[in-house]
């Protein structure tokens, strides 16, 4: 069974420029969960999708958005990219319904210069 | 709200040792998950072991074991047996149920000396 897949692995931006880092879900798992991971940050919420519907948000701004797909996969957005922005992205999924814990992917490592 | 704290930010372990990773939390709700995750440096988080708030056993998975101290608000994680492959990262987290948005500690970087 493929576990969560997330693309691209590496992202290089300019500042202003807007992201789209993309995440496909475990078979079967409805929920998708965003997470920024900064340098000495530990892992901040960002954003939780479960069947189409943005169900959750973390303390981050508006240009951080994203949606979910009837196929379940999500796409990350972040616009008016800034330094700050600089960070591993990890995305993970879950089966609400089974209440399975999340299983995560690899991450999207994002670059602004 | 959930908060997780970390306060080691290091540890070493001679191979074949034991060692125990610490974790605090606080939070207001009365049903509620803790979790243990590995980060290698491939960078993906692995779940090594999780925790019903509301069952008083402690849960163990192999080499791991969690020390769950529900009225200190504990919950240390640990590794028997250390082995050279369990070198990593590990985050303690929380989260109000097995599948929702979880709260993580800064995490803890452990070696392990051969």
């Amino acid at each position: 069974e493929a576990g969560v897949t997330q693309s691209p692995t590496h992202l290089i931006k300019t500042r202003g420029q807007q992201a789209t880092l993309r995440c496909s879900p475990i078979s079967g798992h409805t929920s998708v969960y965003w997470y920024q991971q900064a340098l000495g940050l530990g892992l901040q919420f960002l954003l939780w999708y479960d069947e189409g519907e943005e169900r959750n948000r973390g303390n981050f701004p508006p240009r951080f958005s994203g949606r979910q797909f009837p196929n379940y996969s999500s796409e990350l957005n972040v616009n008016a990219l800034e330094l700050e922005d600089s960070a591993l992205y990890l995305c993970a999924s879950s089966n609400r319904v089974m209440n399975t814990e999340a299983f995560f992917g690899q991450g999207t490592r994002l670059t602004v210069v | 709200a959930q908060t997780v704290t970390q306060s080691q930010p290091e540890m070493s372990v001679q191979e074949a040792e034991t060692v125990t990773l610490s974790c605090t939390y606080d939070t207001s709700e009365s049903d509620y998950y803790l979790f243990w995750y590995k980060q290698p440096p491939s960078r993906q988080m692995i779940l090594v072991i999780r925790q019903e708030a509301y069952k008083q056993q402690n849960a163990t998975e192999n080499r791991f074991s969690v020390n769950f101290q529900k009225a200190a608000k504990s919950f240390s994680l640990k590794i028997s047996d250390s082995q050279l492959g369990d070198a990593a990262m590990y985050f303690c987290a929380s989260g109000t149920g097995a599948n929702s948005k979880l709260t993580f500690g800064k995490g803890i970087t452990l070696s392990v000396r051969p």
